[in-house]
């Protein structure tokens, strides 16, 4: 299986602050057709999880433009440009490129 | 708008089974395929397996193989996953989500105590 690494594992942050989790994966994540299947979800307290970001970069409707999502083969961000309380929580990317999916571990985003 | 329901959460003692549902509205159901993904406590999300809804056929993680079934009703919009011989470390928070996990269910608490 492909193993998804995250880092930090805690990210306290300054409301107003950028923000940048990293996330690295076992092997590329480029598909035969070219495509980079990683996504980021977003888990707040007691929800369910939220996709932001998929294939890379392309952020779904409603996802505030601070959010944004780089990277290639098997190294890849997400940035939060200016934290908001409502950030708060915990980030996963995941591989859909090859099988099974998987998930990283997880960083949790916190208020200092 | 499009939503995702899941029947509430069951305790189960360890052996027995437990089957989860996944009520689908706003899309047509018939043309997406269907993941369930489980959350242990402090683990990270684990995928579990998935059903085509337009033809029916599962695929399912090599971990749960032979435990795990995955089944759909078109004609109620619904998935269901039933997930045999429960032992402890099956207590999660188990999601349904439409593919490409745009779409996720409130979660269903699934926990097997003796």
């Amino acid at each position: 299986d492909v193993v998804m690494t995250q880092s930090p594992l805690s990210l306290p942050v300054t409301l107003g602050q950028p923000a940048s989790i990293s996330c690295r994966s076992s092997q590329s994540l480029v598909y035969s057709d070219g495509n980079t299947f990683l996504n980021w979800f977003q888990q707040r307290p007691g929800q369910s999880p939220r996709r932001l970001i998929y294939k890379v970069s392309n952020r779904d409707s409603g996802v505030p433009d601070r959010f944004s999502g780089s990277g290639s083969g098997t190294d890849f961000t997400l940035r939060i440009s200016r934290v908001e309380a409502e950030d708060v929580g915990v980030y996963y990317c995941m591989q859909g490129t090859h099988w099974p999916l998987t998930f990283g571990g997880g960083t949790k985003v916190e208020i200092k | 708008q499009v939503q995702l329901v899941q029947s509430g959460a069951e305790v189960k003692k360890p052996g027995a089974s437990v089957k989860v549902s996944c009520k689908a509205s706003g899309y047509t159901f018939s043309s997406y395929v269907m993941h369930w993904v489980r959350q242990a406590p402090g683990q990270r999300l684990e995928w579990v397996g998935w059903i085509d809804a337009g033809n029916g056929n599962p695929r399912y993680s090599q971990k749960f193989q032979g435990r795990i079934t995955i089944t759909r009703d078109t004609s109620a919009s619904t998935v269901y996953m039933e997930l045999s011989s429960l032992r402890s470390e099956d207590t999660a928070v188990y999601y349904c989500a439409r593919n490409p996990a745009d779409v996720w269910g409130q979660g269903t608490t699934v926990t097997v105590s003796s």
